[in-house]
Order: C-alpha cells, then sequence, then structure tokens
C-alpha cells in the first residue's frame, strides 16, 4: 500500500520560499502512470489545486499560482517536492501531497502538513 | 468563488438517503468525469467515487456518483452519524490551463 509522508518548516517568513518535501512509501515514484499532487487547504476553507508532476517528469500548476510554483521529483529519493516562492500570509494553510493513476483520481493522500506564513 | 458550484450545507437523519449537488459548465462537468471526496474532520480528503460514478475499493455502495449535462450528484443512502463530513466534488476544465479544480464543498450533518 502507497503511503505519502509531508515534511518541511511549519513555519516560514513573508517574502521567503515554501519548501516541502513528500516521501513515498510502498511504490516506486517512477513507476508508469501515477501522478504526484500538491493541494492545500486555507483554515476553514475548501481544497485549492497547486499543481502535480507526472511520472515522466511533465508538470501542469494552478494558474493562479504559476509564476511561484515548482514541482520535482528526486526519483533516487522516491520523494517529490514543492517549492512556492514569495509567501504571504494568504499562503498559510495545510499542504497536502497526494498521489494517484489519473490527476483527478487522488488514491493516495499524505496527512497534511500546516504551513504558516509569519514573521 | 470555484467554478464548480455545491451547496455549502445538507443533512439528514440516520438511514435517510442525502444528496449533494455539484453545478458546472460545458467546459468542466459537461465534457469530464465528476470525482467526489469525502473529508473528516482533521483528516485529510478520501475519494469516495470516480469517473462519475466509480466506486474504489472499500467505499460502501452506499454511496453512488451521477452526471446529467453540467451538473453531478453525490448520494448516499442508509445515512449514517460517520458519514457526517465535508464533501467535495471535483473535475478537469478545459478553459483553464492547469490542474482540476474542486468545489466549494458542502458540509454533511447527519442530525
Amino acid at each position: 500500500q502507497v503511503q505519502l509522508q509531508e515534511s518541511g518548516p511549519g513555519l516560514v517568513k513573508p517574502s521567503q520560499t515554501l519548501s516541502l518535501t513528500c516521501t513515498v512509501s510502498g511504490g516506486s515514484i517512477s513507476s508508469g502512470g501515477y501522478y504526484w499532487s500538491w493541494i492545500r487547504q486555507h483554515p476553514g476553507k475548501g481544497l485549492e489545486w497547486i499543481g502535480y508532476i507526472y511520472y515522466s517528469g511533465s508538470t501542469y500548476y494552478n494558474p493562479s499560482l504559476k509564476s511561484r510554483v515548482t514541482i520535482s521529483v528526486d526519483t533516487s529519493k522516491n520523494q517529490f517536492s514543492l517549492k512556492l516562492s514569495s509567501v504571504t500570509a494568504a499562503d498559510t494553510a495545510v499542504y497536502y501531497c497526494a498521489g494517484g493513476f489519473e490527476v483527478l483520481r487522488i488514491d493516495y493522500w499524505g496527512q497534511g502538513t500546516l504551513v504558516t506564513v509569519s514573521s | 468563488q470555484s467554478v464548480l458550484t455545491q451547496p455549502p450545507s445538507a443533512s439528514g437523519t440516520p438511514g435517510q438517503r442525502v444528496t449533494i449537488s455539484c453545478s458546472g459548465s460545458s467546459s468542466n462537468i459537461g465534457s469530464n468525469y465528476v470525482y467526489w471526496y469525502q473529508q473528516l474532520p482533521g483528516t485529510a480528503p478520501k475519494l469516495l467515487i470516480y469517473r462519475n460514478n466509480q466506486r474504489p475499493s472499500g467505499v460502501p455502495d452506499r454511496f453512488s456518483g451521477s452526471k446529467s449535462g453540467t451538473s453531478a450528484s453525490l448520494a448516499i443512502s442508509g445515512l449514517r452519524s460517520e458519514d457526517e463530513a465535508d464533501y467535495y466534488c471535483a473535475a478537469w476544465d478545459d478553459s483553464l490551463s492547469g490542474p482540476g479544480v474542486f468545489g466549494g464543498g458542502t458540509k454533511l450533518t447527519v442530525l
């Protein structure tokens, strides 16, 4: 059974870069067909897709975040990562890493990690 | 403001059948699959329905999905107290050059 675990700082200062890593266990991140996503949820609000990376390396980002987002994969560590630059308080949210065989069919979720943007 | 519109709340009593709607347009629900997620308090979302009406293994058949035109629905029959959660629909939107979009979510209360 595939399991995902997010890791990274829980507190980031405004204007800095938010960096999170998702470690995948129970399966290979480079196995054919998987889409690996980052999704966030502002406190008390709904879900927002940040973007995803396909096992082949192609990426798609939410247009509203595209200029600040980078999602990458490290196959040697079976991890994928999120970088969100120039953060503001509006980026405070629970960040989930997730994966599945279709972009929108997310079978596997991390537990989520709260990232607070504050000085 | 999401491009997929859900009622903010829904409610029912144990044993009842409840439906949650998700309204979109021709660029999303009208031309793409719909997915449904359940989020219990304090936990990550869980996939309930994929490709409009398919259930992943382990999801009870009390949960069913349907789609008609530019709208979709999630039905929960034999409502249980443990079904109290937030429910989200999701779909790809052809007019956006990015990943899928979620509905705003519906909080289901079991009375």
